[in-house]
């Protein structure tokens, strides 16, 4: 079965300060699916990434970053000089191949970034 | 606009009421998803449909209901058997090409 664990249930940091979100998934596919996403206050949910099984090239976005790293099982996500905007809960999920194409997203972490 | 339209955004209830929330997508996916989401929690799989006419529970459908006879829209109905109904109710899509979902902004629902 697959989980997924977002250790962190709340960050808060200052504004411009670097901060990694921590995500630790379990599968024992060999092909499976990384996402992020983020939950502004408004609710919903914004898609920010996909990394598939096989492409452990770590990713960059403007002030977005993932490290994956299949020895560890983790896939985790840096914002780099966080801003006010970034406040939101972010979900980890992984969804594994041949099924539903129903991903088990982590339980979130809550990031608050201060002015 | 395309998009995922979830209505409305705010929703009150009487304790045994039905309740039905809609979920309208015009970006041409072929599943639809709802899930649930309480304070401090993941999102939970209510119902799925992969096509019209077709829909599967997921790990929490006791109490809810769907219907899918077009491919635009699914909704779900809460009914009265639902012990816990007060959540935050969110409406997704995938395409069929990729495992990405999209989602809508969500319903809150209040049971008074």
């Amino acid at each position: 079965a697959q989980k997924v664990t977002q250790a962190q249930t709340e960050i808060s940091v200052v504004e411009k300060e670097d901060v990694t979100l921590d995500c630790v998934y379990e599968t024992r596919d060999t092909t499976y699916y990384l996402f992020w996403y983020k939950q502004p206050p408004s609710g919903e949910l914004v898609f920010l990434i996909r990394r598939n099984s096989f492409d452990e090239q770590n990713e960059i976005s403007g002030r977005y970053s993932w490290n994956f790293q299949k020895s560890t099982s983790s896939f985790n996500f840096t914002i780099t000089a966080s801003q006010v905007v970034d406040s939101a809960v972010y979900f980890c999920a992984l969804s594994e191949s041949g099924g539903s194409y129903i991903p088990t997203f982590g339980r979130g972490t809550s990031l608050i970034v201060h002015p | 606009d395309g998009g995922i339209t979830q209505s409305p955004k705010y929703l009150f209830r009487k304790e045994g009421q039905n309740v039905t929330l809609s979920c309208e997508q015009n970006l041409n996916h072929d599943a639809m998803y709802w899930y649930r989401q309480d304070p401090g929690q993941g999102l939970r799989l209510i119902y799925y449909s992969q096509i019209v006419n077709d829909f599967q529970k997921g790990d929490i459908a006791e109490g809810y209901s769907v219907s899918r006879e077009k491919k635009e829209s699914f909704p779900l109905t809460v009914t009265s058997a639902q012990k816990n109904p007060t959540a935050f109710y969110l409406c997704a899509t995938r395409t069929g090409y990729t495992d990405t979902q999209y989602f809508g902004p969500g319903t809150r629902l209040t049971v008074l």
